[in-house]
């Protein structure tokens, strides 16, 4: 069956732009979780949606938001970006995001210039 | 090869022998654990995970080992091979109202020389 499809796999966006991220997660997956990964912090949990709902939230500032749809599809938002959120964004998806096997997206390279 | 007692950033070995990758988790009350490999340009890929109320699990040619007392992690991987070489990063989870949210360890960059 099909992996974890986040789109784009590149971004490139100016300071003050804003950008959304998508991810599609394994068929039957209902959780929905996204990481930021850069080389200074490692991987920074951000947000976890099941069922529509943020169930989890990391400490990230409001500028950063997501949303999950009815098929479990979801999307991150970030606005008035900065330099400093040049990252490769993650999605990982399982069954309910307790104790079952989460599994990543090849990621977003987003790109602050 | 192994890197013990600290996190060691880098462990070379050689082709053929095995590896052992260690990680220091963070929480006590953490029930569930994950080991990662994520190759250049690459999400992270699942390898194998463990629960709480076990002390071992093997898969094909990985083992992970989990010291609850210590709060230890290790991943072996037998016959290490040039394609075993990448970044490989422990993740815990733990309590029901942390749903969804891995802790990740720093990462060991594995390097296989052949």
């Amino acid at each position: 069956k099909a992996g974890v499809t986040q789109t784009p796999r590149y971004l490139i966006k100016t300071r003050g732009q804003q950008v959304t991220l998508s991810c599609s997660p394994i068929s039957g997956h209902r959780s929905v979780s996204w990481y930021q990964q850069t080389p200074g912090q490692g991987l920074q949990f951000l947000f976890e949606y099941f069922s529509e709902t943020q169930r989890n939230k990391g400490n990230f500032p409001g500028r950063f938001s997501g949303r999950q749809f009815s098929n479990s599809r979801s999307e991150m938002n970030v606005s008035t970006l900065e330099l400093g959120d040049s990252a490769l964004y993650l999605c990982a998806s399982s069954f309910t995001g307790t104790d079952t096997e989460a599994f990543f997206g090849q990621g977003t390279r987003l790109t602050v210039v | 090869g192994e890197n013990v007692g600290l996190h060691l950033p880098t462990l070379s070995v050689q082709e053929g022998d095995n590896s052992i990758i260690n990680c220091a988790y963070s929480n006590s009350a953490s029930d569930y654990f994950i080991w990662y490999k994520q190759e250049s340009g690459k999400g992270p890929q699942f390898i194998i995970d463990i629960r709480s109320n076990m002390d071992k699990r093997q898969g094909q040619r990985v083992t992970v080992l989990l010291n609850k007392t210590v709060k230890h992690l290790s991943l072996q991987i037998a016959a290490t091979q040039p394609g075993d070489s990448a970044v490989y990063f422990c993740a815990e989870l733990y309590g029901s109202g942390n749903t969804g949210k891995l802790i990740f360890g720093q990462g060991t960059t594995l390097q296989v020389k052949p």
